[in-house]
């Protein structure tokens, strides 16, 4: 069964770096997105992406952020500048954009665990 | 703005019997979806369960179902005959009509007891 895959599983990076989270989601679906769960938190909506370009962004999304689809596969999410409150897991998920409601189900990955210290 | 609460941060259930995880939702829209999504330790999430608001009937995925009460904005999940493979995460989700964005609740722990 197809699914969306992250790596890392686990990035550990100090404050003030660059991380780059990868996420390859399922090949035929176009709607893709990012969230993060801080420990104990709920789990936020950070981005979606369709089409090449932002469909939404939350004010969580903020300059620091950027996400990319650098080819046909993989879609990326940059931290530029990584701040202790930026630890968190980080979700990526994909579903299809049939323009109906019969497949609005979100497929995710199992998440990057990501610790800035 | 829309928000989901699952006041039950953690909930334990003896296998083979019933649990119920609790989820409401604020909303001024008419027209929206809701979702129970499982995450097992280490796993992605996955969907259980999904619910059209316009739909009267509850739904139902062999031992999940749903206690949708649309005017309480409530939508529990109930558990039947539980196994020691329940046992995840859960996390409630809404999802407004015109918007492929869910958003999401705090979620419940299910503990399962052999």
């Amino acid at each position: 069964e197809p699914e969306v895959t992250q790596t890392p599983s686990h990035q550990v990076t100090q404050m003030g770096q660059e991380v780059i989270l990868r996420c390859v989601p399922i090949s035929n679906h176009l709607y893709f997105y990012w969230y993060r769960q801080i420990l104990g938190q709920k789990v936020e909506f950070l981005v979606s992406f369709y089409n090449n370009e932002i469909s939404e962004k939350s004010e969580i999304f903020d300059d620091q952020f950027s996400v990319e689809r650098p080819d046909g596969s993989n879609f990326t999410l940059k931290i530029r500048s990584t701040k202790l409150e930026d630890s968190a897991m980080y979700f990526c998920a994909s579903s299809e954009f049939t323009g109906g409601w019969e497949n609005t189900e979100a497929f995710f990955g199992q998440g990057t665990r990501l610790t800035v210290v | 703005a829309q928000t989901v609460t699952q006041s039950q941060p953690e909930m334990s259930v003896q296998e083979a019997e019933t649990v119920t995880l609790s989820c409401t939702y604020d909303t001024s829209e008419s027209d929206y979806y809701l979702f129970w999504y499982k995450q097992p330790p280490s796993r992605q999430m996955i969907l259980v369960i999904r619910q059209e608001a316009y739909k009267q009937q509850n739904a139902t995925e062999n031992r999940f179902s749903v206690n949708f009460q649309k005017a309480a904005k409530s939508f529990s999940l109930k558990i039947s005959d539980s196994q020691l493979g329940d046992a995840a995460m859960y996390f409630c989700a809404y999802m407004p009509g015109g918007s492929y964005i869910p958003t999401f609740g705090r979620g419940t722990s299910l503990i399962v007891h052999p």
